[in-house]
């Protein structure tokens, strides 16, 4: 079955610092990889997806994610890091039933 | 307006109750689903439905039941509610299609159970 891990519940940076957040995942086709981000009292918003091409996948407010089918990892990571960024960011893949499997979320907060 | 929308947002009721949570969508969707999401456990698929007729099962629908009333509603009921139900649900729609298209969340109901 398929499986999403996020090993880090909570993460803190500073503003202008540089972000990565882990995600690992274990599903035996290729997988359809997606992050989300949610703000407090919000739904899920889709940051960036990867399909298939290229490794490193471009999205929305400056993010972007590798694709490293050795290390079954899609890190998300975003050079310098804006206090609007506080929230919790899902990591998820897609499953032949055309529904998600999402990791458990990781919290950031930013530091001013 | 939202593109798609739930309701309530915030429910409050006694266990044993019969619930239901609705959403709708303006997307023109095919697929619809429900999840739930605790603290620590993330997003959890309860069910979801491709189209008016078809509607299946997701990890967690013990205690669940849907109705897709037409293309664009798809509702959530609790038969007898219970503590451990209390939750954020949150709808989710995505277009159909041969490759595989992103779902789009609405803003969640957040569901407590005394």
């Amino acid at each position: 079955a398929q499986s999403v891990t996020q090993p880090d519940i909570h993460i803190t940076v500073s503003e202008g610092a540089s972000l990565e957040l882990r995600c690992n995942y274990s599903y035996g086709a290729t997988p359809y990889l997606f992050w989300y981000v949610q703000s407090p009292g919000q739904g899920l918003q889709l940051l960036l997806k990867y399909f298939s091409g290229d490794t490193l996948v471009q999205g929305i407010k400056g993010f972007e994610a590798e694709f490293k089918r050795s290390q079954s990892s899609f890190n998300l990571r975003k050079p310098s890091v804006h206090w609007s960024d506080a929230a919790e960011y899902f990591c998820a893949v897609g499953t032949g039933r055309r529904a998600l499997t999402f990791g458990s979320g990781t919290r950031l907060q930013v530091q001013p | 307006d939202a593109d798609v929308t739930q309701t309530p947002r915030n429910r409050i009721t006694k266990t044993g109750k019969r619930i239901m949570l609705e959403c709708s969508q303006t997307k023109g969707h095919d697929r619809m689903y429900w999840y739930r999401q605790d603290p620590g456990l993330g997003l959890r698929l309860i069910y979801y439905s491709f189209d008016v007729k078809d509607i299946n099962k997701g990890e967690i629908s013990d205690g669940y039941s849907v109705s897709r009333q037409a293309q664009a509603k798809f509702s959530l009921s609790l038969e007898s509610a219970i503590p451990n139900q209390t939750a954020l649900y949150f709808c989710a729609t995505s277009s159909s299609g041969a490759g595989w298209e992103p779902q789009h969340f609405g803003d969640g109901t957040r569901l407590s159970i005394l």
